[in-house]
């Protein structure tokens, strides 16, 4: 069974800095492309950005809203897809999806985990 | 940047048949994915590559493409499809793209 468990959303400061976790299991991780979607409160979906597998290089692909501060990276040996959130706005504020895109190049996302807030506030 | 226009919202009696459109700039050129979104859960994804429905998600969710413009239709409505539903695709210049999304009422 495919999982898709997110970590790492609290509350921090703006201007701060945080790293989520997206740990997953049941498929072949190194296979995939990952991507990290977004959702306000009470807002719709934002795509965030995603990172391709180690066969496209591990490129990366970022929402014009988080590009120079937001890093997408991952560690096949463990399974995990990371985003690293620097300049954190209020903005930022969300509930943070780990997505699986169901095959490489037609950008669409079968699994969904289920996500992490991050709150940002002075 | 491409944009992906929905109607808020849409309202159908149970058994009636909900059409929920999507339209975009060169979207007839793309391929467009849908998404189930209840209240407090995660996103689902019901249709992909315009026509195809994933494994489990049952034969009332079609997908079709007009033109420019997109539609999920939910044959027989039940209450349990009351939910957000958000179309996307992905455009070369902007990336992943998603519309604004979709709130079906069934009553």
């Amino acid at each position: 069974e495919v999982q898709l468990v997110e970590s790492g959303g609290h509350l921090v400061q703006p201007g701060r800095s945080l790293r989520l976790s997206c740990s997953s299991s049941g498929f072949t991780f190194g296979n995939y492309i990952m991507n990290w979607v977004r959702q306000a409160p009470g807002k719709g979906l934002e795509w965030v950005g995603f990172i391709r597998n180690k066969a496209y290089g591990e490129a990366t692909e970022y929402a014009a809203s988080v590009k120079g501060r937001f890093t997408i990276s991952r560690d096949d040996s463990k399974s995990i897809a990371y985003l690293q959130m620097d300049s954190l706005k209020p903005e930022d504020t969300a509930l943070y999806y780990c997505t699986r895109d169901g095959s490489n190049g037609y950008y669409f996302f079968d699994y969904w985990g289920q996500g992490t807030l991050v709150t940002v506030s002075s | 940047s491409y944009e992906l226009t929905q109607s808020p919202s849409l309202s159908v009696s149970p058994g009636q048949t909900a059409s929920i459109t999507c339209s975009g700039d060169d979207l007839g050129n793309k391929y467009g994915s849908w998404y189930q979104q209840r209240p407090g859960q995660s996103p689902v994804l019901v249709i992909y590559q315009n026509i195809k429905r994933p494994s489990g998600i049952p034969e009332r969710f079609s997908g079709s493409k007009s033109g420019n413009t997109a539609t999920l239709t939910i044959s027989g409505t039940q209450t349990m499809d009351e939910a957000d539903y958000y179309c996307q695709a992905w455009d070369t210049s902007t990336g992943v793209v998603f519309g604004g999304g979709t709130k079906l009422t069934v009553l």
